[in-house]
């Protein structure tokens, strides 16, 4: 069975210290990754996601990934945060493929505070 | 809006009732899915939809879940018989996906519904 793991349940970082969140997944196939934000009283929101090519991916907010086929790892990055991305971030994998294409697996997610 | 709706957004319940939980996704999404986020267990897939077919159910917890789509829009899920360990925030999505083999369009996701089982 595919399953996510994040391996930091919360992290407490100052203003524009770097971000590093562990993301590693378990699934023999080709896969599409994501990682998710949920903001204090927000919905769940699309941060950036990997399909195919470039494994450096780059999302909103000055977010970014690199997907590491030979570790299962897609680890979430950001060189100087800022209070506001106080949220809890979900990283998510989805088969390439079959009839679970889609059905995104969460891991269990990584609250951040940033403090000012 | 122009986004996932989902009503109500708080349902307190005694245990033992059934309870109906509504989703309207984003106009034209022909994918729904249902999620449930609970305390321990992070978020876990509970149903998709194409259409109004449900082709993987794989992720409902026990027979007491159920969930149907008609004309291709609204979704209900229905928890019969609800239980203490019903109680979750449940999450539902919808995203454009115009053929099972097709890249899957990003997933847009509701305010979830609390359910509280008391």
């Amino acid at each position: 069975a595919q399953s996510v793991s994040q391996h930091n349940h919360h992290v407490i970082l100052s203003e524009a210290a770097s971000l590093e969140l562990g993301c590693n997944y378990s699934y023999g196939g080709t896969v599409n990754l994501f990682w998710y934000v949920q903001y204090p009283g927000q919905h769940l929101q699309l941060l950036l996601k990997y399909f195919s090519g470039d494994p450096l991916v780059k999302g909103i907010k000055g977010f970014e990934a690199e997907f590491i086929k030979s570790k299962f790892s897609f680890n979430l990055r950001k060189p100087s945060v800022q209070w506001s991305d106080t949220a809890e971030y979900f990283c998510a994998v989805t088969p390439s493929y079959g009839g679970s294409q889609g059905n995104l697996i969460f891991g269990k997610g990584t609250k951040l505070s940033v403090k000012p | 809006g122009a986004g996932v709706s989902q009503s109500p957004s708080n349902k307190v319940t005694e245990k033992g009732k059934d309870v109906e939980l509504r989703c309207d996704p984003i106009s034209g999404h022909t994918a729904l899915y249902w999620y449930r986020q609970s305390l321990g267990q992070g978020l876990e897939f509970l149903i998709y939809f194409q259409g109004n077919s449900a082709p993987d159910k794989s992720g409902l917890p026990s027979d007491r879940f159920s969930a149907e789509r008609t004309g291709g829009s609204v979704s209900t899920l229905t928890i019969q018989r609800t239980q203490q360990e019903d109680s979750a925030v449940y999450l539902c999505a919808s995203s454009l996906r115009l053929v099972i083999s097709a890249t899957p369009g990003e997933q847009y996701f509701g305010p979830g519904t609390r359910l509280t089982v008391t």
